[in-house]
């Protein structure tokens, strides 16, 4: 199995909501990222997660909130997020952490905030 | 700290031309480099990387790149584009080291013309 998945595809919240997204593998990767994609623009790193630690936290607004519960599952956790958040959300994993791995990234998520 | 240019934002080839995207570099020791393709709405898939060895690498979907320390370049080429081509690629730059990440470059968005 070499895919990551992401739940859900597309999710609409308000600015007072508290929302979820998901992201699994299966591939036995240690390392787990989570991107922020805008329109026309590259991914940007938002955290990274190495043997279930939090190993990087690129400045992220705390509205954002990650978790990674056990090696194979990514969580991010949002609370009253802005409309400038609205963006492809997406999750990738790799074998170890360290820009010489090359990641396989999930479907995303697209998010759009009210 | 290293850094990836990639000089062209939208390029249009014919179907069945050859393609070449172009790919800079800025590293002080040997980069590890990659080549994304993001299919519009989708994640990113790896089309080759290159690491060490042989400069010239192949990837999947009849895609390879040439690694040129001297010119710090890693351009992608294919010798004959199919429509289902079109989509935006990323070169990508990481270190050997666990603390790095990968660099994007800014993409470039590739038009397929009938």
């Amino acid at each position: 199995d070499t895919e990551v998945t992401q739940t859900p595809k597309h999710l609409v919240m308000g600015m007072t909501n508290k929302k979820s997204l998901k992201c699994e593998q299966h591939m036995g990767h240690r390392a787990m990222y989570w991107y922020k994609q805008k329109a026309k623009k590259p991914p940007e790193l938002m955290f990274v997660y190495s043997y279930e630690k939090l190993s990087i936290n690129e400045s992220v607004p705390s509205r954002f909130s990650p978790e990674c519960p056990n090696s194979s599952l990514l969580n991010l956790h949002l609370h009253a997020l802005q409309p400038e958040d609205s963006a492809l959300y997406l999750c990738a994993s790799s074998q170890a952490s360290g820009g010489y791995n090359e990641q396989f990234f999930g479907p995303g998520t697209r998010l759009t905030v009210l | 700290a290293q850094s990836v240019t990639q000089p062209d934002i939208h390029i249009t080839v014919s179907e069945g031309a050859s393609l070449e995207l172009r790919c800079n570099y800025s590293y002080g020791a040997t980069p590890y480099l990659f080549w994304y393709v993001q299919s519009p709405g989708q994640g990113l898939q790896l089309l080759l990387k290159y690491f060490s060895g042989d400069t010239l690498v192949q990837g999947i979907k009849g895609f390879e790149a040439e690694f040129k320390r001297s010119q710090s370049s890693f351009n992608l080429r294919k010798p004959s584009v199919h429509w289902s081509d079109a989509a935006e690629y990323f070169c990508a730059v990481g270190a050997h080291s666990s603390a790095s990440k990968i660099i994007f470059g800014s993409g470039t968005r590739l038009s397929i013309r009938p």
